[in-house]
């Protein structure tokens, strides 16, 4: 079945970068972009951006242009997030989920499933 | 506009019906989807295209749209139905996804 596994917890220093990774299986890699979306302690989902597996294309939210880099392994089905000059407010429950889309006569669909078990992700000195 | 709104509460008793909206411009041509998410639980896909349900999601979750307001209706709701429910969309930009403000659904 389509199965999105991440990485292990996190805690990291104000400051420091987190790199946190997202393993694809039970579908062709390639054929699905992914998207990064967190959850902060007690609030709601937030979308950080998305990579193109086919050819490593990003696309960022404004509010993390500059802090994230997001990349891929074709060679082991793996997408990657790395969050750079960390601060307290990065403390989140980090998440990948696969893109599935549709465009249909009077507009388009887009929707995350299935996604992964998350990784939590704390700031603090 | 960028954002899509939800009521933060809502409640229903065991068995009723209870709908939850989605509000913003960019639902006039994106087609919304739905996650419930339970405490300490990843999100997951209850609805997408509007009123499409996914394989394993009880047929008691229907969707509908109109204009600018998404819907998402559970009719007969269960215990386990309680949890917190985010629309999204994509923006009027084509440059961002959007998720509402979340609603959490009391099962009385």
């Amino acid at each position: 079945q389509v199965q999105l596994v991440q990485s292990g917890a996190e805690m990291k220093k104000p400051g420091a970068s987190v790199k946190v990774s997202c393993k694809a299986s039970g579908y062709t890699f390639t054929s699905h972009y992914m998207h990064w979306v967190r959850q902060a302690p007690g609030q709601g989902l937030e979308w950080m951006g998305l990579i193109n597996p086919s050819g490593g294309a990003t696309l960022y939210s404004q509010k993390f242009q500059g802090r994230i880099t997001m990349t891929r392994d074709t060679s082991t089905s793996t997408d990657y997030m790395e969050l750079s000059s960390l601060r307290s407010e990065d403390t989140a429950v980090y998440y990948c989920a696969r893109d599935n889309s549709i465009v249909g006569a009077d507009g388009s669909g887009w929707w995350f499933d299935p996604w992964g078990q998350g990784t939590p992700v704390t700031v603090s000195s | 506009s960028s954002e899509l709104t939800q009521d933060p509460v809502v409640s229903v008793a065991l068995g009723q019906t209870v709908r939850i909206t989605c509000q913003g411009d960019s639902l006039r041509s994106c087609y919304a989807s739905w996650y419930q998410q339970k405490p300490g639980q990843a999100p997951v896909l209850v609805m997408y295209a509007k009123t499409n349900r996914p394989s394993g999601i009880p047929d008691r979750f229907s969707g509908s749209s109109s204009g600018n307001t998404a819907s998402l209706t559970i009719t007969g709701a269960q215990a386990e139905d309680e949890a917190d429910y985010y629309c999204k969309c994509r923006d009027s930009s084509g440059n961002n996804w959007v998720f509402g403000g979340g609603t959490k659904v009391t099962v009385l």
